[in-house]
């Protein structure tokens, strides 16, 4: 089995919808993260969180939330969505490290907002 | 602050020939610098990651990659493409605050037969 899934790993809305994506990771990091990526723009930092009471937003956090329910689980929302958050959505987790983090990936969400 | 430049947006190459991605850094810190690989329809793996160890990395897959801390750079090389390399590669930075990631736009590999 898969260290980190996220799921759905498509889904389809129409703009103005509340759309949730999830993430599970059996890696037992404390760390977790949610990136967008876009093509030609490489992945994008929207949130993150270090323990289930410690949430950050990232560089691109406008127009999504998220929820930390577990040590294992963080989830995205997007309260409304709109065509320009049509992107291949990533999480990833990493324990933390005496000198950087090593991030280890899902296998994506592709949202596409009509 | 940080940033990654990958020179090339795609690069082809003929199965059993080298490999070069190439990949310039710019960090106000002692950097970490990692290659990711993203297959087709697939998340991304870690190739290989430096961090202040040994200049030389070693990574899977028969990659290498050398931090040169004078040119500011840390190039991903393969002696012999195979046709499962096809893929997307990033560069990735990490400084200051060790859990921050900046990516580089991504390269794309076609190998041909």
């Amino acid at each position: 089995d898969a260290d980190v899934t996220q799921t759905p790993r498509n889904r389809i809305t129409k703009t103005g919808k509340r759309i949730m994506l999830e993430c599970s990771q059996t890696k037992g990091h404390d760390r977790m993260y949610w990136y967008r990526q876009d093509p030609g723009l490489g992945l994008r930092l929207i949130y993150y969180s270090f323990d289930v009471k410690d949430i950050n937003k990232g560089e691109i956090s406008d127009g999504y939330s998220v929820s930390r329910q577990a040590q294992a689980k963080f989830s995205l929302s997007l309260e409304s969505a709109i065509p320009n958050q049509t992107a291949l959505y990533f999480c990833a987790t990493s324990d933390p490290g005496l000198v950087a983090d090593t991030q280890y990936f899902g296998p994506g969400t592709r949202l596409t907002v009509l | 602050a940080q940033s990654v430049t990958q020179l090339d947006s795609h690069v082809s190459v003929s199965e059993g020939t080298p490999v070069l991605l190439r990949c310039n850094y710019s960090s106000s810190y002692s950097p970490s610098l990692f290659w990711y690989v993203q297959h087709p329809n697939k998340g991304l793996q870690l190739l290989l990651k430096y961090t202040s160890a040994a200049t030389l990395v070693k990574g899977i897959n028969g990659f290498e990659a050398e931090f040169k801390k004078s040119e500011t750079s840390f190039h991903l090389t393969k002696p012999s493409a195979h046709m499962s390399d096809a893929a997307e590669y990033f560069c990735v930075v990490s400084g200051g605050s060790n859990y921050k990631l900046t990516f580089g736009k991504g390269t794309l590999l076609t190998v041909n037969p």
